[in-house]
């Protein structure tokens, strides 16, 4: 039972262009949420996160969004760059209490942006 | 500014065998946390401490088992190898709980 999933194992995107990653979650205790960059032979890198009090934040060329309703998050890549390529992993947990150290992940979503 | 260390980065063994998987932080995190990646999938909490001397088990803790004596140090140990431990293991580490987590760049085991 995913909790947390990826629907798209890959995206190809142009260079310039924008770069649109999606992630649905089942846990209506779910009320943070990160992005992780992940290269090969190497470990997930943090990228961005949110927690449900908000809709949105940016951090340069990076936005999350959060639907909760939907319980849908999106991260945008705005304009993509070859160097983005990589697997991205969305991951969520509770904000307090029992089990927010706990990171439930998502399987993933390869990214490729074409020169 | 290492950041997450795991060694070894490669490792094969047979099954039966055991080791320890070794981590170290120099962030002076208070928490600690072992997962594993298995192809295809995301990763999956294995244990974590949330401080030296106190360790607890996450989502898939069977055959492996922790120990956290030091704030810096936190390995994983491997009792009698199998083949569905085979995986990549990543080890990371956070302030407190509800921060992003830094990870180290993992240990990837093939047991044969």
């Amino acid at each position: 039972d995913q909790q947390v999933k990826q629907n798209s194992p890959s995206l190809s995107v142009q260079e310039g262009r924008i770069s649109i990653l999606n992630c649905d979650y089942t846990n209506s205790m779910f009320d943070y949420f990160l992005w992780y960059k992940k290269y090969p032979a190497e470990g997930p890198t943090f990228l961005i996160s949110i927690s449900s009090i908000k809709d949105k934040n940016e951090d340069g060329r990076f936005t999350v969004f959060l639907n909760k309703s939907a319980k849908h998050l999106s991260l945008h890549i705005v304009p993509s760059q070859p160097g983005d390529s990589a697997v991205y992993f969305c991951a969520a947990s509770p904000y307090s209490g029992a089990g927010s150290y706990q990171l439930t992940f998502g399987k993933g979503t390869k990214l490729s942006v074409i020169p | 500014n290492a950041g997450v260390t795991q060694t070894p980065k490669f490792r094969i063994l047979k099954i039966g065998q055991s080791m320890t998987l070794q981590c170290t932080q120099d962030m002076n995190h208070n928490y600690m946390y072992w997962y594993r990646q298995d192809p295809g999938m995301g990763l999956k909490l294995i244990y974590y401490s949330v401080g030296a001397g106190i360790t607890d088990k996450g989502e898939v803790p069977n055959g492996y088992n922790v120990s956290r004596s030091t704030t810096e140090d936190f390995p994983l140990r491997l009792e009698l190898a199998a083949p569905s431990q085979t995986s990549v293991y990543f080890c990371a580490s956070s302030l407190r709980e509800v921060q992003p987590q830094h990870f180290g760049d993992g240990t990837r085991l093939s047991i044969l």
